[in-house]
């Protein structure tokens, strides 16, 4: 068990749709990172999130966003879904940035119909 | 930005063989590669890294070894088991200067097939 948790774990939703996918990171991480897990594209970076803070945006689509709350848990939004958008989002925590291990959390599989 | 590429996408050894996986990185200002694991269902999970300053480590049956001037870095796995059996990840993060962002950068795995 790495310490970080996601919800929800599966989720089918349809095109057109809005979903929020949640992070939890371990104890006393200030770091989230969400990454996209496709079949062909391996582990794909989207967005970083320092303290309350977004540090960096990676190939995150404009219909995607996401938040880092006071009590360092994050959100990621994704709206106005495609069927391309089918994939297992992870999330990844670390204790600062520029240091130290990534621990990852078991992911969200969304499917989109 | 930087990229990594990743080889063989998939491996297939007898168990009790050798594995090695290869990585290649584009910029010259990374330091530190980490190499993660991925089981069926799971998270990756970091299982060994080096940093520039080190040319190889090992940890029981895995090393990495890193080359800086070629920019390439491995992951040999001796006496393999079936429970090697996983996707393996790369990566290489830019080396940290105090402030922005240090994301990893991955490569697109290596489904290690161990046949018992």
């Amino acid at each position: 068990d790495s310490g970080v948790t996601q919800t929800p774990k599966h989720l089918i939703t349809a095109t057109g749709q809005r979903v929020t996918l949640r992070c939890s990171p371990r104890s006393g991480d200030l770091s989230v990172y969400w990454y996209q897990q496709s079949l062909d594209q391996g582990l794909q970076f989207l967005i970083h999130y320092y303290n309350g803070e977004e540090r960096a945006k990676g190939n995150i689509l404009e219909r995607f966003s996401a938040q880092q709350f006071p009590d360092l848990h994050s959100e990621l939004n994704l709206s106005s879904l495609e069927l391309g958008d089918s994939a297992l989002y992870f999330c990844a925590s670390s204790v600062a940035t520029g240091t130290g291990e990534l621990f990852f959390g078991e992911g969200s599989r969304l499917t989109v119909l | 930005g930087e990229n990594v590429e990743q080889h063989p996408s998939t491996l297939s050894v007898q168990e009790g063989d050798s594995a090695v996986i290869k990585c290649t990185y584009s910029d010259s200002a990374s330091n530190y590669f980490p190499w993660y694991k991925q089981e069926l269902g799971k998270g990756p999970q970091l299982i060994i890294d080096i940093r520039s300053n080190v040319g190889e480590k090992k940890d029981q049956r895995i090393a990495v070894t890193l080359n800086k001037t070629a920019k390439h870095f491995s992951l040999h796995i001796t006496e393999t088991q079936p429970e090697d059996s996983a996707v393996y990840f790369c990566a290489a993060r830019l080396a940290y200067s105090g402030a922005g962002s240090y994301q990893l950068t991955f490569g697109k795995g290596t489904k290690l097939s161990v046949i018992p």
